[in-house]
């Protein structure tokens, strides 16, 4: 069975680091591996989809990297800022199905 | 706006009553499913559906019917509320079966007592 886990569980960083959230997985034959933001009370927002052929994917400040041999993926928020205080969940999906395993999460508060 | 469509946003239950929580897209997606979150864990797949008329369970079914009528619905129903499905429940649709524009729903907090 596929274990997602994400540590930390959650994070606090000053305005302007850099910083990297974690992502592991027990099972390395996957589909694809994604990345989603949840702001409280609300539903999950995609930010990357990496498929399993590729190595990592960027859009603006955020960059995900996968490592299926190692079972791992990291999501690399540039210059963080208070707006990207929200939790971040990483999922993989075994095939080619709507199955996807999510992890618990890392809860980021960038503070001002 | 277009998007996910999740009806009520919070519903309190007595234990064994029955219930159904609704799932409207307007996007034409194909790929529709319902996921549960509690406190600590990830989303957990319910229920999929991959077309209208054909369903599959996810990782934890019991307790739950769906069915997929239309391209736009995808109701979930509890059948006999139990208090260990106390949690929120999130709609997702895409129009790829591999994740592709894949959107949630706003969720449903729901209580059993």
């Amino acid at each position: 069975k596929q274990e997602v886990t994400q540590i930390p569980a959650a994070l606090s960083v000053p305005e302007g680091e850099n910083l990297v959230l974690n992502c592991s997985f027990t099972d390395s034959a996957i589909y694809n591996l994604q990345w989603f933001r949840q702001d409280p009370g609300k539903g999950l927002t995609s930010l990357l989809l990496i498929q399993s052929s590729q190595r990592e994917q960027t859009s603006g400040r955020l960059n995900a990297s996968l490592d299926k041999s190692s079972g791992r993926s990291t999501l690399y928020i540039a210059a963080s800022q208070p707006g990207d205080s929200a939790t971040y969940l990483c999922a993989v999906r075994r095939g080619d199905n709507n199955d996807m395993r999510f992890g618990a999460g890392t809860r980021l508060t960038v503070k001002p | 706006n277009a998007g996910v469509t999740q009806t009520p946003k919070f519903q309190v239950l007595k234990t064994g009553q029955s219930m159904t929580l609704q799932c409207a897209q307007d996007m034409n997606h194909e790929y529709m499913s319902w996921y549960r979150q509690d406190p600590g864990m990830g989303l957990r797949l319910i229920h999929y559906s991959v077309g209208a008329g054909i369903t599959d369970q996810g990782e934890v079914p019991n307790g739950y019917n769906v069915s997929r009528s239309t391209t736009e619905d995808f109701p979930l129903r509890l059948l006999s509320a139990a208090p260990s499905q106390t949690s929120v429940y999130f709609c997702a649709s895409s129009y790829s079966s591999t994740g592709g524009g894949y959107t949630f729903g706003s969720g449903t907090r729901l209580t059993v007592v």
